[in-house]
Parts: C-alpha cells; structure tokens; sequence
C-alpha cells in the first residue's frame, strides 16, 4: 500500500540553523508532494506544493525538493526561529484525491 | 486566500446526544470536503470524503449512520456525531478542495474542533 515516512524522532535545531526534515514514500508515484505545518490543538496549514517535475520550490525560508528516484522530498527551514518549532507533515494525493499523510516530524528551535 | 473555518472549535456534550460541525469555505467554492478524525500523537485519518449534491464516501470502518455528513453547498458540509459516546471523543478536522488549476491540487484545512464527549 502506499506510505509515506517521516522521521518519527523530534528534531531540536539552535535558533538560526538550518532544519532539514526528511519525507520518503513507496508502493507511489505521486505527481506532487505537499507540505504542511500543524502546532497542536490546530489544523495543518498548507506551505508548499511541488510537482514531479520541479527539482525545487522556495518560499522565504522555506525551501523543498524532490527527488523521484529517491522517492523522497526534503523539507528546509533556513535561519530557524523558535516560532518555526510544530509539527510537519509531508502528504501525496492519491487515488480518490485522497491525501495520504506521513506522521509528521516535530520540530524544535531552541534560544 | 483558501481559508476554511470550523465551527465549534470545541464541544463539550453528554453521552447520546448529537453534535454537529460546521466547515465553511470562506473564500472560494468547495468542490470537495474532507472530514478526518486525530488522536493525541497520531496523524490524521480520513473518515470520508463529500462531494457537493451527493451522498459522502467513507473510509473502512468508518461508521455512516453515526457519522452523518451532509455537503449541502459549494462553501459548507457539516459533520454529525450522532447518539455520541466518550470514545467519539476525538479532534475532528475538514479540508475543502477547489475548483481552479492551483487551489484544486491541495487540501485546505480548517482549525479543527475539540468534541469531549462525557
């Protein structure tokens, strides 16, 4: 069946580093992968798209890419403040226009 | 833009009574909503998926008749717990996909609504 995987141990980054948050997927070939940020008690929020055929997408800090004989997509938080600290979620749309979400990643910035 | 809002954020009701939540597209016309269930630590799971003007489609396992879904218009579908118990007790979230090249290949959530069911 489809998965997607995401590292499922916290990530804690000083303030202004870079994070860098991992996405693997198998048994798919999505022709796009999302990305999402999710702080608790709320609903995930969208941040980026990026098709099959984009190596790469920026947006400010943020910046994705997608790799398709990796199967896998890199998510980037440059200069990182505390602010950026929730989960992230990658997701592929697949049969049905059904998300499939990984089980995010939770990421820390720390003063 | 793609803003979708829940009503309530969080509910708090007796064991058999039923509750509805609302999720309205604020602006732009929803196509299809999503309805999913989240349990602490846990990743989403898709409950069903409503498309306007007809009958919801729901995941295996996922009960219809105690999780009535209506998609009434292009901007609102409403979930209902019914006769709900504490183990419904759960954060419930929808998402709504659109019409138009960019808005329809993603999901939009709402913020959610907390149900504690007692």
């Amino acid at each position: 069946s489809q998965k997607i995987e995401q590292n499922s141990e916290a990530l804690n980054i000083q303030e202004g580093k870079t994070a860098t948050l991992t996405c693997n997927y198998t048994n798919y070939s999505p022709a796009y992968l999302q990305w999402y940020r999710q702080d608790p008690g709320r609903g995930p929020v969208f941040l980026l798209l990026i098709r099959e055929n984009e190596k790469e997408k920026r947006k400010e800090r943020l910046k994705v890419t997608f790799d398709t004989t990796l199967k896998q997509s890199l998510f980037h938080i440059t200069a990182s403040q505390p602010a950026d600290s929730a989960t992230y979620l990658c997701a592929f749309t697949g049969g049905g226009n059904k998300l499939t979400f990984g089980t995010g990643t939770q990421l820390k910035v720390e003063l | 833009g793609a803003v979708v809002s829940q009503h309530p954020s969080w509910v708090i009701c007796k064991s058999g009574t039923s509750v509805k939540i609302e999720c309205r597209s604020l602006d732009f016309q929803a196509t299809t909503m999503f309805w999913y269930r989240q349990f602490p630590k846990q990743s989403l799971m898709l409950m069903a998926t409503s498309n306007e003007g007809s009958k919801a489609t729901y995941e295996q396992g996922v009960e219809k008749d105690k999780f009535l879904i209506n998609h009434a218009s292009l901007t609102l579908s409403t979930l209902t717990v019914t006769s709900a118990h504490p183990e419904d007790s759960s954060f419930y979230i929808c998402s709504a996909r659109g019409t138009g090249r960019k808005i329809q290949e993603t999901q939009y959530f709402g913020p959610g609504t907390r149900l504690l069911v007692l």
